[in-house]
């Protein structure tokens, strides 16, 4: 089936300074969506970016993520993070057809002053 | 635009009672989500609901959960006698394309 692997579970960075949060999956399927969702402490995960077109820049909220088919990842980077940015960050994928989601484990960030 | 709601935000229970959860989805939105979210872990499909008509419940455990949608609006997700390893953050989202999630339903089965 399908995978989402994130391999950290904590980043913790200066605040001002650049961040990236890695993501790769497995998928046997080609009609797939790829997400990264922000949840804050005690709030619902909300969508931060979504793409299916590969090797094209997807931009909000000061982040970004780039699909890159060849290497299977979708990581999600900002060049400035603020104290603010601390939360939980998911990547996901989904089928287009179902929309039914694939969670990573999730990445914690946090950021220091 | 009012959000995806859920109640109870909190449920606390011994092991083998039961309990129900709520979900109202965004006004429109014919499709509806359950999702479990054990500590530490991302969230995990059980069920997924087009209008009234479940499409996907594979990954929920027949013997004790049920969920209906019956009028396609609002949903419900009941755990017949939990155990222990129930114990998670049970999230419902709607969407038309883009899935909007509700705050969820904290449970601990002691």
């Amino acid at each position: 089936g399908d995978s989402v692997t994130q391999t950290e579970g904590l980043v913790t960075v200066t605040e001002g300074l650049p961040v990236m949060l890695n993501c790769t999956y497995q998928t046997a399927y080609s009609d797939v969506a790829f997400f990264w969702y922000v949840q804050y402490l005690n709030e619902a995960p909300k969508l931060l970016l979504r793409s299916s077109t590969d090797n094209k820049r997807t931009e909000h909220q000061g982040f970004h993520a780039t699909l890159h088919k060849s290497s299977s990842s979708f990581h999600l980077q900002k060049s400035s993070v603020q104290l603010s940015d601390s939360a939980l960050y998911y990547c996901a994928l989904s089928k287009t057809n179902t929309g039914k989601l694939t969670f990573g484990d999730g990445t914690v960030l946090t950021v220091k002053p | 635009e009012a959000g995806v709601t859920q109640s109870p935000r909190y449920a606390v229970l011994q092991e083998g009672q039961a309990v129900s959860f709520w979900c109202d989805p965004i006004s429109g939105h014919d499709t509806l989500y359950w999702y479990q979210q054990p500590r530490d872990q991302g969230p995990q499909l059980l069920v997924y609901f087009r209008d009234e008509a479940v499409i996907d419940n594979s990954q929920l455990p027949s013997d004790r959960f049920s969920a209906v949608r019956p009028k396609g609006t609002n949903s419900t997700l009941k755990i017949q006698s939990a155990k222990q390893g129930d114990t998670a953050t049970y999230l419902c989202a709607s969407s038309l394309d883009t899935q909007y999630f509700g705050p969820g339903t904290r449970l601990l089965v002691l």
